[in-house]
């Protein structure tokens, strides 16, 4: 049973455009929602994140929007650079639990055309 | 500078053939894990530590081991590799979600395994 669900699986977007992708969760005691970029070769590195309490978070160019009664949460990525051409994941956890596992979605791969 | 290490970092075996993948960290991090990622499934979690002697299953448990003898060594071990086993494995590590209240994964450079 997948804890995170994201859309889209791929998502081509030219340079300046808007990148959206999209999570939905269905766990009502996750309470820290985490987005992971992973570049060619690489291991994820943490990216932006958000908690509950607020409905937006930006930093620079990404911003995540998260609606707490709709279970959903997304990132946003403005003037998109071909830089950005990255795999991306969304996760979630429940801070509360000792377990402390994020759980992730199963990616979507961006490519940003110049 | 603080990381996470995998070794090897590419690995060509035969079936049937132990090995073990090598995971250390330099952050005095209690949380440990493995994942795989496979085209179109994403990460999956393997296996988990949450201090040294705590290890309990993710969601794709089957075929490996782990051990945590020490706090920053966290090594994977495949007893009887099979060709569903190929894949790029990740290892990663955090402080406990009470200690940091951010829960931010660091995660090693991927190991590639083929199977053959």
């Amino acid at each position: 049973q997948q804890q995170v669900k994201q859309s889209p699986q791929s998502l081509i977007v030219q340079k300046g455009g808007i990148s959206i992708i999209n999570c939905a969760y269905e766990n009502t005691a996750f309470d820290y929602f985490p987005w992971y970029q992973q570049f060619p070769g690489k291991g994820p590195a943490l990216l932006i994140a958000i908690r509950p309490d607020v409905s937006e978070k930006k930093e620079g160019r990404f911003t995540i929007s998260f609606n707490k009664s709709a279970k959903q949460f997304s990132l946003h990525i403005m003037d998109s650079q071909p830089g950005d051409s990255a795999t991306y994941f969304c996760a979630a956890t429940d801070r509360g639990s000792t377990l402390g596992r994020l759980y992730f979605g199963r990616g979507t791969q961006l490519t940003v055309w110049p | 500078e603080a990381q996470v290490t995998q070794n090897p970092r590419y690995l060509i075996t035969v079936t049937g053939k132990k090995l073990t993948v090598t995971c250390s960290q330099n952050m005095n991090h209690e949380y440990m894990s493995w994942y795989r990622q496979d085209p179109g499934l994403g990460l999956r979690q393997i296996y988990y530590s949450m201090n040294v002697e705590v290890t309990d299953k993710g969601d794709v448990p089957e075929g490996y081991k782990v051990s945590r003898k020490e706090k920053r060594n966290f090594p994977l071990i495949l007893e009887s590799p099979s060709p569903n086993q190929t894949s790029l494995y990740f290892c990663a590590s955090s402080l406990s979600i009470a200690a940091s209240g951010r829960h931010e994964q660091f995660f090693g450079p991927g190991t590639r395994l083929t199977v053959l």
